[in-house]
């Protein structure tokens, strides 16, 4: 069975560009995270969906923004890039709101 | 404000021993642990994980123990195994409401052979 993918696998960006990051979850999974990656942190959580509605939200700027399609796939938007921006960027799968998280092997995203 | 903290940065071990991480939380509503795995440009992986109504969990070379009153829990390998050398991150969530998980800075684990 197919894990959790996600794509692109890299992505360069200059600063007040817009990125989108894209997330298909296990088969059956109905729930997707967000989570942001800094250099030399753990994951830190920014959305997560399910069953197309937004479930939750981390302290992020509005300049983040998600979306969950028909087929449990997942989009992550970031407008007006900063340096700081500049992490890998994991989504997680899940059966439902609760349980165990699987996640992808992230989108590395620097911004120069 | 960090809620999940992991005070090792590092531990090596030789193969063969026990492995113990540690990782410490300050919000009482967690209710849900985790400890996942993570190699070098890979996600993390999912090791194993306990409910706050045990206080161990035990899965193969893999326990967790979950310290309630002192807000503490660990991860156990033994024996520990060069292929476990990585960084191990401990995570928490309150299962009601949305899964956020909260996560440490994580432990990087080196077993010697």
């Amino acid at each position: 069975d197919a894990g959790v993918t996600q794509s692109p696998t890299h992505l360069i960006k200059t600063r007040g560009q817009h990125v989108t990051l894209r997330c298909s979850p296990i088969s059956g999974h109905k729930s997707v995270s967000w989570y942001q990656q800094v250099l030399g942190q753990g994951p830190q959580f920014i959305f997560q969906y399910y069953e197309k509605e937004e479930r939750g939200r981390g302290n992020f700027p509005d300049r983040f923004s998600a979306r969950q399609f028909p087929n449990y796939s997942s989009e992550l938007n970031v407008n007006a890039l900063l340096l700081g921006d500049s992490a890998l960027y994991l989504c997680a799968s899940s059966v439902g709101v609760g349980g165990e998280q699987y996640f992808g092997p992230g989108t590395r995203l620097t911004v120069t | 404000d960090q809620q999940v903290k992991q005070n090792s940065p590092s531990l090596s071990v030789q193969e063969g021993r026990i492995s113990i991480l540690n990782c410490d939380y300050t919000n009482s509503m967690f209710d849900y642990f985790l400890w996942y795995k993570k190699y070098p440009a890979e996600g993390p992986t999912f090791l194993i994980s306990i409910s706050s109504i045990k206080d161990k969990n035990e899965d193969g070379r893999f326990t967790v123990f979950l310290n309630k009153s002192a807000k503490h829990l660990s991860l156990h390998i033994v024996p520990s195994q060069p292929g476990d050398s990585a960084v191990y991150f401990c995570a928490a969530s309150k299962r009601t409401g949305a899964n956020n998980l909260f996560f440490g800075t994580g432990t990087r684990l080196t077993v010697i052979p």
